[in-house]
């Protein structure tokens, strides 16, 4: 089993729709969970990190963690085409020493015009 | 945002040959990571540096990998021998300031070993 499992997509929505994107994992030791951004060829961009469960919102984005089912969620309203891009998640104990990142395979986001 | 840049963005090398990449923070950084993307795979973690030491590891960085920061600034990655597998993105990343969990990556250098 994977430790860290994602859907790959390719995801297409229309302009405007609500996008779902989510992450199941194994590890019961992850505390801090992160959303990523990557364009092709670029470098992974942070957009949201919580710790813990719970829901947390920014702007058109909202994380939400889900411990007790090890499941965590991206929600992106009103999604725009310039939000199509691979979305990341990613996951670390953060115990001392021990902060590297877990990543899934990231979802492929195609927001329609 | 703590930022860090890397240099060169792309690097063509032979097999067997011995690479160096660059990660220069903005910043005063105390904690960095490496990380690799094999093209249309998953990032996966390489080896944390905290206070000039080596923190953690995978099993993927083995005796071909080495990191130090050579003149307290810089902060680099080094292959000895390459091989075609180690055709990847590779990216440094770091948090800021420490005590922060979230890390920021730069912007990649991109591999290819023929």
């Amino acid at each position: 089993q994977k430790e860290v499992e994602q859907d790959p997509g390719p995801l297409s929505v229309p302009e405007g729709a609500i996008v779902s994107l989510n992450c199941t994992y194994s590890n019961s030791a992850f505390q801090y969970f992160m959303w990523y951004r990557q364009y092709s060829r670029k470098g992974p961009e942070l957009l949201m990190y919580t710790y813990s469960s719970g829901n947390k919102e920014d702007g058109r984005f909202t994380a939400q963690v889900d411990k007790s089912s090890k499941y965590i969620s991206l929600f992106i309203r009103d999604s725009q085409p310039s939000d199509s891009a691979t979305y990341l998640c990613a996951m670390t104990p953060a115990h001392t020493g021990r902060r590297a990142l877990t990543f899934g395979s990231g979802t492929r986001l195609q927001v329609q015009p | 945002e703590p930022e860090v840049t890397q240099t060169p963005s792309h690097q063509v090398t032979q097999m067997g040959q011995e690479v160096i990449l660059r990660c220069v923070p903005i910043s005063n950084h105390l904690y960095f990571y490496w990380y690799r993307q094999i093209l249309g795979q998953k990032v996966e973690f390489l080896v944390s540096f905290y206070n000039n030491e080596i923190s953690e590891k995978s099993e993927i960085f083995d005796d071909q990998f080495s990191v130090e920061r050579p003149d307290g600034s810089n902060f680099t990655l080094k292959i000895r021998s390459t091989k075609l597998e180690d055709s990847a993105m590779y990216f440094c990343a770091s948090p800021g300031t420490s005590g922060r969990v979230e890390q920021f990556f730069g912007p990649g250098t991109r591999l290819t070993v023929l």
